[in-house]
């Protein structure tokens, strides 16, 4: 069955960066999108941006637009998230999430299980 | 950017009681609208898509109504298990948004 496995937890210093990583199994890799949504603490979930794991074309939201790079790696099945820049308001679980398809406008049928970034 | 907006914040019921949820959205997204349940340290889960359909291994108890800016997540009556958090999200338009969720807790 299709899963997706994130890496681990992460401290990180304001004004740094981090890559978080994503290892897909169970399902043909590049024919799905994956997302990244991240999540504060008690807050709503927040898409940060999307990846073709096909052709690898990229897509995020303004709000992220000058931090973030999406990136994968197709002969690892791994899709990467780097947001740079880090802020105390970076602080969240940062999901990554197989799409229905591979295009930029759709749900999320699979989600990883978190990984906790805390910046400090 | 489309901005959803979920009533009421907080729904406060017993197990067997029916459940209705909102989600109004400030522009039309058609039909592209989804609900997640989310359980305390776990990540959202998907339930309907496209705003009437259950997603695989769905209770038949969960289902979804609406279209255009106004949508129903309606749980027929609640098991123990239901009682979470509940999203919505649109898929119409870039950027992908959720709404601000309803909790669903036992009385």
């Amino acid at each position: 069955q299709a899963q997706v496995v994130q890496s681990g937890a992460e401290v990180k210093k304001p004004g740094a960066s981090v890559k978080v990583s994503c290892k897909a199994s169970g399902y043909a890799f590049t024919k799905y999108g994956m997302h990244w949504v991240r999540q504060a603490p008690g807050q709503r979930p927040e898409w940060m941006g999307w990846i073709n794991a096909g052709n690898g074309d990229t897509k995020s939201s303004p709000k992220f637009q000058d931090r973030v790079t999406i990136t994968r790696d197709t002969s690892a099945s791994t899709a990467y998230m780097e947001l740079g820049s880090l802020t105390s308001e970076d602080t969240a679980v940062y999901y990554c999430a197989r799409g229905h398809s591979p295009f930029l406008r759709d749900y999320f049928t699979h989600w990883g299980q978190g990984t906790l970034v805390t910046v400090s | 950017e489309i901005v959803l907006t979920q009533s009421p914040a907080t729904l406060s019921l017993s197990p067997g009681e029916g459940a209705t949820l909102s989600c109004r959205a400030s522009q039309s997204v058609s039909n592209f609208l989804a609900w997640y349940q989310q359980k305390p340290g776990q990540a959202p889960r998907l339930l309907i898509y496209d705003a009437v359909n259950r997603a695989t291994g769905v209770p038949a108890r969960f289902s979804g109504g609406g279209s255009g800016t106004a949508f129903t997540l309606t749980i027929s009556s609640l098991e123990p298990e239901d009682f979470a958090v509940y999203y919505c999200h649109q898929r119409s338009d870039w950027p992908l948004t959720f709404g601000g969720g309803t909790k669903v807790e036992i009385k």
